[in-house]
């Protein structure tokens, strides 16, 4: 089983800031296969990016991934008030398990 | 416009048995596969099973295998999850997803509540 932790568990930023949202996974995978989403109270998540350089249906150009091996970064380029929320990276490359990150909080500073 | 609804969320007792729905519109649903992902209160998310667009390959996480049955009917456009043998740690939110690798739309969710 490819086990991803994220890092840090919380993340307080402002505003226009730049956010950087890491997850490491436990054995090599392709970011073909690795999708990131976001998550706000009371709602479904809802895929953001995936594969080495898509965005989902809607999806504004300041989110972004990248990495390699083990190694995988979400990077929101300026942050927006709505994108304040919990983010997960989730591997979908092994179909006997698919597994997710336990989630980033992306929090007002 | 792409749409999941599950359904058949509800309190049952430890042991019980319970079967999800996830209805699902604005889409050809037989050639799309599907996944069951559920989320306790408060926690992450736990993908749980998948299944193929014509049910030949189905997975399971090996917290509910040789419990949770997934199945699918493509004449109804439904998905479905067959849950026995419930414990309180499958007290939880559980999402039908869309799986086009990776899984794209999500249901808004039903809540199974075990507890005596």
């Amino acid at each position: 089983e490819i086990v991803l932790t994220q890092s840090p568990g919380t993340l307080s930023l402002s505003p226009g800031e730049r956010a950087t949202l890491s997850c490491r996974a436990s054995q090599s995978l392709s970011i073909t296969y690795l999708a990131w989403y976001q998550q706000k109270p009371g709602r479904a998540p809802r895929l953001l990016v995936y594969g080495a350089s898509s965005r989902a249906t809607g999806i504004p150009d300041r989110f972004s991934s990248s990495g390699s091996g083990t190694d995988f970064t979400l990077t929101i380029s300026r942050l927006e008030p709505e994108d304040f929320a919990v983010y997960y990276c989730q591997q979908y490359g092994s179909e006997l398990m698919y597994t997710f990150g336990q989630g980033t909080k992306l929090e007002i500073k | 416009e792409v749409h999941l609804v599950e359904s058949g969320g509800r309190l049952v007792r430890p042991g019980g048995s319970l079967r999800l729905s996830c209805t699902a519109t604005g889409f050809t649903f037989n050639t799309y596969s599907m996944s069951w992902v559920r989320q306790a209160p408060g926690k992450g998310l736990e993908w749980l099973s998948y299944i193929s667009s014509i049910s030949t390959t189905i997975y399971y996480a090996d917290s509910v295998k040789g419990r949770f049955t997934v199945s699918r009917d493509n004449a109804k456009n439904s998905l479905y999850l067959q849950m026995n043998s419930l414990r309180a740690e499958d007290t939880a939110v559980y999402y039908c997803t869309r799986d086009g690798r990776p899984s794209d739309y999500w249901g808004q969710g039903t809540l199974v509540t075990v507890s005596s």
